[in-house]
């Protein structure tokens, strides 16, 4: 089993240009999530998707959009990249409950000039 | 709406001494309670959970946390630490009541030397 797994690893972009991060899965996890992570910022939610077809907002949901393929996959996407996008992003997926543990993928180091 | 404060931004230890990371919670609903670790360029993962009974819970190397409902806290701890401890270590809550997400603190990088 791979877990989660997420492409790009590194990308830098310049301001106003687009890209979509990719983020798998092979768990059968309901739940997948899309965290930016800032230094001494911890890690803020951008988006979730509860079960497949369901797409919700988390704590920093502007200048991103979303899409849940199908059960495995969950992509996040830049329209209009902006310097303040500067993060690393880190996917991650869990069964449905709350209780359950969040499986988080290797993350992609994104630069926007 | 739940929030968590990690009190300690970095804590730096000598090799087999003991640490405690402390980690306090704001809710107005009973919460679950977890710790996450972060190994240099890599994802989280797990470390412990709190869900319900035993407020002393065991995790995953020797790391081990207290729930304290009466002080809002979730402190980790471990008596003896190895250099490989050197991570940064994320408090996460999320609130019982229905479908709820995660909301981490900002994170405490424990620093480990010989």
């Amino acid at each position: 089993n791979a877990g989660v797994t997420q492409t790009p690893k590194f990308q830098v972009l310049k301001t106003g240009q687009s890209m979509t991060l990719q983020c798998a899965q092979d768990m059968n996890h309901n739940s997948m999530y899309w965290y930016r992570q800032d230094p001494g910022m911890g890690l803020r939610l951008i988006y979730y998707s509860a079960s497949e077809g369901t797409t919700d907002k988390g704590e920093v949901p502007n200048g991103y959009n979303v899409s849940r393929l199908n059960k495995r996959e969950f992509s996040l996407r830049l329209e209009s990249a902006a310097p303040s996008q500067t993060s690393v992003y880190f996917c991650a997926s869990s069964d449905v409950r709350t209780t359950d543990t969040q499986y988080f993928g290797p993350g992609t180091r994104l630069t926007v000039l | 709406a739940q929030s968590v404060t990690q009190l300690d931004s970095q804590v730096p230890v000598f090799e087999e001494a003991p640490v405690e990371l402390r980690c306090n919670y704001s809710s107005s609903v009973s919460v679950y309670l977890f710790w996450y670790v972060q190994y240099p360029n890599q994802g989280l993962q797990l470390l412990l959970k709190y869900l319900s009974g035993s407020t002393l819970v065991k995790g995953i190397n020797g790391f081990e946390a207290e729930f304290n409902k009466s002080q809002t806290s979730f402190h980790l701890r471990k008596p003896s630490v190895h250099i490989s401890d050197t991570a940064e270590y994320f408090c996460a809550v999320s609130e019982r009541a229905g479908y709820s997400t995660l909301t981490f603190g900002k994170g405490t990088m424990l620093l480990v030397s010989p």
